[in-house]
């Protein structure tokens, strides 16, 4: 069946980077986007990026430009989300979720489980 | 950015009740929206993609409507299950999602 799962729990200390990857399956990569998606303790979702995993061009957020990275690996149906100079407001559980098939718009119908991601000196 | 507002933040509603939450974008999306239910401690689940298209498996009693700006969810008879919170995305410029709106029980 389709889906996508996350690394495990991270904890960093203000200033530092962290990098959460993203590994699918049941369906081809290449095929379809991949979003990123963040929630802070008790608060909504927030978008952060998109990523083409057939041609690794993505987009994001204009908050998190400059600090975010999205890459992927094509030959372990991988995305990676890299997140540099954290801060406390950082602390959050970040999805990854997939959306539409490339070249099209849509929602993100599958989702990670999420993964923790504490700032903390 | 394209701004998302919710209303309202909050709902009380007793089982059986029909309720509507309203989605308004700060500019026109045409039909790239999406509605999602969140319950706690677990990842959105998709129920309604382009506006008013449900996604498979999910109950008929949920429908979305709307174009352009503005954007409606209704649960025509709420279920027990159906407390949770709500949330909608737009996919027209890059993304964004509205703040939430919180189900509870009354």
């Amino acid at each position: 069946q389709v889906q996508v799962e996350q690394s495990g729990s991270e904890v960093k200390k203000p200033g530092a980077s962290v990098k959460v990857s993203c590994q699918a399956s049941g369906y081809t990569f290449t095929n379809y986007y991949m979003h990123w998606v963040r929630q802070a303790p008790g608060q909504g979702l927030e978008w952060m990026a998109i990523i083409n995993p057939s041609r690794g061009a993505t987009s994001s957020a204009q908050k998190f430009r400059g600090r975010l990275t999205v890459t992927r690996d094509t030959s372990t149906s991988t995305v990676f989300m890299e997140l540099s100079s954290l801060r406390s407001e950082d602390t959050a559980i970040y999805f990854c979720a997939r959306g539409s098939a490339v070249a099209t718009y849509g929602a993100l119908d599958v989702w990670g489980q999420g993964t923790i991601v504490t700032v903390s000196s | 950015d394209i701004q998302l507002t919710q209303s309202p933040s909050f709902l009380s509603a007793s089982v059986g009740d029909r309720v509507t939450i309203t989605c308004r974008a700060s500019q026109g999306i045409t039909n790239y929206l999406a509605w999602y239910q969140q319950k706690p401690g677990k990842a959105p689940k998709l129920l309604i993609s382009a506006a008013s298209t449900l996604q498979s498996g999910v109950p008929s009693r949920f429908s979305g409507s709307g174009s352009g700006t503005e954007f409606t969810l209704t649960i025509s008879s709420l279920q027990p299950e159906d407390f949770a919170t709500y949330y909608c995305q737009q996919l027209n410029a890059y993304s964004t999602f509205g703040q939430g709106t919180r189900l509870e029980i009354k």
